[in-house]
């Protein structure tokens, strides 16, 4: 499914970098959602935004920092950050940020912190 | 707060035999239901949702589930497993406002 593409695909950096995550949607969808998943645990909601507005930032450490031009884009910027970080980053969307709306994810970004 | 269960970490199913995966949710209100499989190196892909009505739910790629309000549980099955089933699914369950939580896993493993 290339509804939701994400780039890139993988990404290693030092914890002095300061690099970025990109998604974009083509569903027409107006939520879109980061998500951080770490080996053997849950999925994790990261931050959540409506029609380009931060709905939702879940305690997230501000070495992450999201951005959202528009309703098909979302970005996750990056600085400063520690090994724990390393994970698989994912990125969905849905049509209305409702619990009943299915979300539809990309295929990733496997971030490893040096 | 709405929670995800799923006991079973690990499964190790013949190819051509059932497979069922456990899920256990715990929700207050009226749930909504999604499995999601991942295979490796991809992103989440939605299976099957369930919202209200019949309780047998028909998915994509030969699933099912049904849910049980009764047990509070949401099994995926699937009567005849291929190879390329072998992937790790998630069972989550979705609130009134946005949130969507999920359970922690099943690993499915395929044998000849």
């Amino acid at each position: 499914e290339t509804g939701v593409t994400q780039t890139p695909r993988h990404l290693v950096m030092g914890m002095t970098n300061k690099k970025s995550l990109k998604c974009e949607q083509h569903l027409g969808h107006n939520a879109m959602y980061w998500y951080k998943q770490s080996a053997k645990k849950p999925l994790e909601l990261m931050f959540v935004y409506n029609f380009k507005e931060q709905t939702e930032n879940n305690s997230v450490p501000s070495r992450f920092s999201p951005e959202c031009p528009n309703s098909s884009h979302l970005f996750l910027h990056l600085h400063t950050l520690q090994p724990e970080d390393s994970a698989l980053y994912l990125c969905a969307s849905s049509q209305e940020r409702r619990g009943y709306q299915p979300q539809h994810f990309g295929d990733g970004t496997r971030l490893s912190i040096l | 707060a709405q929670s995800v269960t799923q006991p079973d970490i690990h499964i190790t199913v013949s190819e051509g035999a059932s497979l069922e995966l456990r899920c256990n949710y715990s929700y207050g209100a009226t749930p909504y239901l999604f499995w999601y499989v991942q295979s490796p190196g991809q992103g989440l892909q939605l299976l099957l949702k369930y919202f209200s009505g019949d309780t047998l739910v028909q998915g994509i790629k030969g699933f099912e589930a049904e849910f049980k309000r009764s047990q509070s549980s949401f099994n995926l099955r699937k009567p005849s497993v291929h190879w390329s089933d072998a992937a790790e699914y998630f069972c989550a369950v979705g609130s009134n406002d946005y949130k969507l939580s999920f359970g922690a896993g099943t690993t499915v493993t395929v044998r000849a």
